[in-house]
């Protein structure tokens, strides 16, 4: 598709276990950003990456949280030592360089049981 | 902090223009103003973006203010489909300055 997909859709994990969700952007998209939406919120920014490398950190909740991307595509999001509170939706976005609009993935959904 | 202020909730008739408002009055000069809108359980969808100019494409029109402080997102002809949260978004010109998205707008299109 031309779209941004989003793997899983739905992950349900143990409290303490580690997960791994995975971004794939439009094909030629430079940049990527994750976001986060808990239960009736509003979204809140995780990462940014330019390429591969990434400027803007400083969303990320804690030093259980790591993003990387390889080849100036893919990105993993890894929470390790899940926590209830981390339930939320992760969402990816991809866009091209300059003031052009941002196009999400749908999101995976995350539970923390 | 968000940079725009929207009202919490909106209806409109289905068929009819939905207006939906959004005030943005520390706009800085080279900030634009962008929607989009979150349909439940999807991801955000872009719908329109804007400098100084209104602004129209097959999905919705821009309208700002001449003093740039605030903008209107008006959808033509609403319908069952519209019902959503609308994002108003400022944001410079460069790659790499996250959008901050505010609590937006509940548009509720009504039969």
């Amino acid at each position: 598709g031309a779209g941004v997909s989003q793997s899983p859709s739905n992950k349900v994990t143990e409290k303490g276990k580690d997960v791994e969700l995975r971004c794939d952007p439009i094909s030629g998209h430079t940049a990527l950003y994750w976001y986060r939406q808990s239960l009736g919120q509003g979204l809140e920014f995780l990462i940014y990456f330019q390429g591969n490398s990434a400027p803007d950190k400083s969303g990320l909740p804690s030093d259980r949280f790591s993003a990387e991307r390889t080849g100036g595509s893919v990105s993993t999001l890894t929470i390790q030592r899940t926590q209830q509170e981390d339930s939320a939706v992760y969402l990816c976005a991809s866009s091209f360089l300059g003031n052009s609009p941002l196009h999400f993935g749908n999101g995976t959904r995350l539970t923390v049981t | 902090d968000a940079k725009t202020t929207q009202p919490p909730s909106m209806d409109c008739a289905e068929g009819r223009a939905a207006n939906l408002p959004c005030n943005h009055s520390t706009i800085s000069g080279n900030e634009y103003v962008y929607w989009y809108r979150q349909i439940h359980s999807q991801g955000p969808q872009y719908i329109i973006h804007g400098l100084k100019n209104n602004e129209t494409n097959e999905m919705a029109s821009l309208i700002i203010t001449e003093d740039r402080k605030s903008s209107t997102l008006i959808l033509p002809h609403a319908t069952l489909r519209d019902t959503a949260v609308y994002y108003c978004i400022v944001n410079y010109y460069n790659a790499g300055n996250m959008l901050t998205f505010g609590g937006g707008t509940r548009l509720m299109v009504k039969p």
